[in-house]
């Protein structure tokens, strides 16, 4: 599966758009790309996925660039509840039973 | 519907004692996975069970750590003799057929001293 690179950390205000990015340059034409987030003392949690089109669901929005080298999620409307790791994962149709986590970005909400 | 159960959420023993962490599935989930994460690190894949059959044991420290899935349900990893740097958060993960999403539990935190 192909390799992701996510900034360590970032910070944005409660209630602006939080945008975050995810650089997959390698990823190949079957391989999807998947964003989990990790609240303290949780485990994570599946948060949307996507593989050309954008997609969009109750909880964020995920764009994904035409060459599909990078992407972004966001959430709209950012609470202090949304301040967690989030990771970013390139996935393949033939091993979609293996989900290999980098380190993530660590986003803090303030208000 | 409940969520993927762990117990115990926190656990703390003396090196060279043995430690067993246990998980309660999605019901319905054939896929079960226990991960270990390392402090500001992400989650590490131990080992993959479809059913009762271990179907990726690959990264499991096998001179020590034992799991086991009987009935293909509930699922028990074993940790003997515990190590200090077996300090880690130990989550177990479950996945049905539609969506295929994980789904994560809350995770057990070991403490090995």
């Amino acid at each position: 599966d192909a390799k992701t690179t996510q900034p360590p950390s970032m910070d944005c205000a409660e209630g602006r758009a939080a945008n975050l990015p995810c650089n997959h340059s390698t990823i190949s034409g079957n391989e999807y790309v998947y964003w989990y987030r990790q609240i303290h003392s949780q485990g994570p949690q599946y948060i949307i996925h996507g593989l050309k089109n954008n997609e969009t669901n109750e909880m964020a929005s995920l764009i994904i660039t035409e060459d599909r080298k990078s992407s972004t999620l966001i959430l709209p409307h950012a609470t202090l509840r949304d301040t967690a790791v989030y990771y970013c994962i390139v996935r393949s149709d033939r091993n979609d039973y293996k989900l290999s986590f980098g380190a993530g970005t660590t986003v803090t909400v303030r208000a | 519907e409940a969520g993927v159960v762990q117990s115990p959420r926190y656990k703390i023993i003396e090196k060279k004692q043995p430690v067993a962490f246990w998980c309660n599935p999605i019901s319905g989930h054939n896929t079960l996975y226990w991960y270990r994460q390392n402090l500001g690190q992400g989650p590490e894949l131990l080992i993959r069970y479809e059913n009762e059959e271990a179907v990726d044991d690959s990264q499991l420290p096998k001179d020590r750590f034992s799991a086991e899935r009987l009935k293909g349900v509930d699922s028990t990893l074993k940790i003997q003799p515990a190590e200090l740097g077996d300090s880690a958060v130990y989550l177990c993960a479950s996945r049905g057929v539609s969506p295929r999403e994980q789904y994560f539990g809350p995770g057990t935190r070991l403490t090995v001293t």
